[in-house]
């Protein structure tokens, strides 16, 4: 079934120790999404890719980098994970892109603890 | 906050009754969009709504769309225990981007 994975499901990092998220989709979709879900908040864009062009959120900490090596494949890196950055992250896809209506495809989430 | 609102917080219903959850939101859309997550997992689709449509239906689930009044409401009849779920109403004003509410969380007992 094609779908999006990510990977791990629960990671637990230090304070201040880089970590790194992973994002894969078998549905092969151009647009791929990050997410930040604080406990019982809305999830916020962090920011997004069209195929290889990168547009982050006005308001996305310096503190958060994405990757994109393939249309299958996009990272998360934290690069200084702070106990503020406790969340799950989620991945979305997206087949469409500009006025159409966007359905996006989520993951599972991963579950960042930071200790 | 350019979020939409919710309405209400938590709800709680016994299995067979329906549930009607509300969404308002302050900027145009294009469409919009409601979307469940079960505790601790990603979000799945339900339904969306065109900017030009009323209301629309998928099995239990019937949404509404007032754009003068700027709100959507989405109805589960016959709620089961499996319903069980934070629900939120996403719109899209341009672009690709995603504005989500503050999510209703409801709990269906048995």
């Amino acid at each position: 079934d094609a779908m999006v994975i990510q990977n791990p499901r629960y990671q637990v990092t230090q304070f201040g120790k880089p970590v790194t998220l992973s994002c894969s989709q078998t549905l092969n979709h151009n647009v791929m999404y990050w997410y930040q879900q604080k406990s019982s908040q809305a999830p916020k864009l962090l920011f997004h890719y069209y195929d290889k062009d990168f547009n982050n959120e006005a308001d996305t900490p310096d503190n958060f980098q994405s990757r994109r090596p393939n249309t299958s494949f996009c990272f998360l890196d934290i690069r200084s994970p702070g106990l503020g950055d406790a969340a799950m992250y989620l991945c979305a896809t997206s087949g469409t892109y500009g006025l159409a209506p966007n359905e996006q495809f989520f993951g599972p989430g991963t579950r960042l603890t930071v200790l | 906050s350019q979020q939409g609102e919710e309405d209400p917080q938590a709800l709680s219903i016994q299995e067979g009754e329906n549930a009607t959850m509300n969404c308002s939101y302050k900027t145009s859309i294009n469409n919009l969009q409601w979307y469940r997550q079960n505790s601790g997992r990603g979000l799945v689709h339900l339904i969306l709504i065109r900017s030009n449509e009323r209301e629309k239906h998928s099995g239990r689930l019937r949404v509404t769309l007032d754009t003068s009044k700027k709100s959507s409401s989405l109805l589960i009849t016959a709620s089961r225990a499996a319903d069980t779920a934070s629900y939120f109403c996403a719109r899209t004003g341009g672009g690709n981007k995603l504005t989500f509410g503050t999510g209703t969380q409801l709990k269906v007992e048995l």
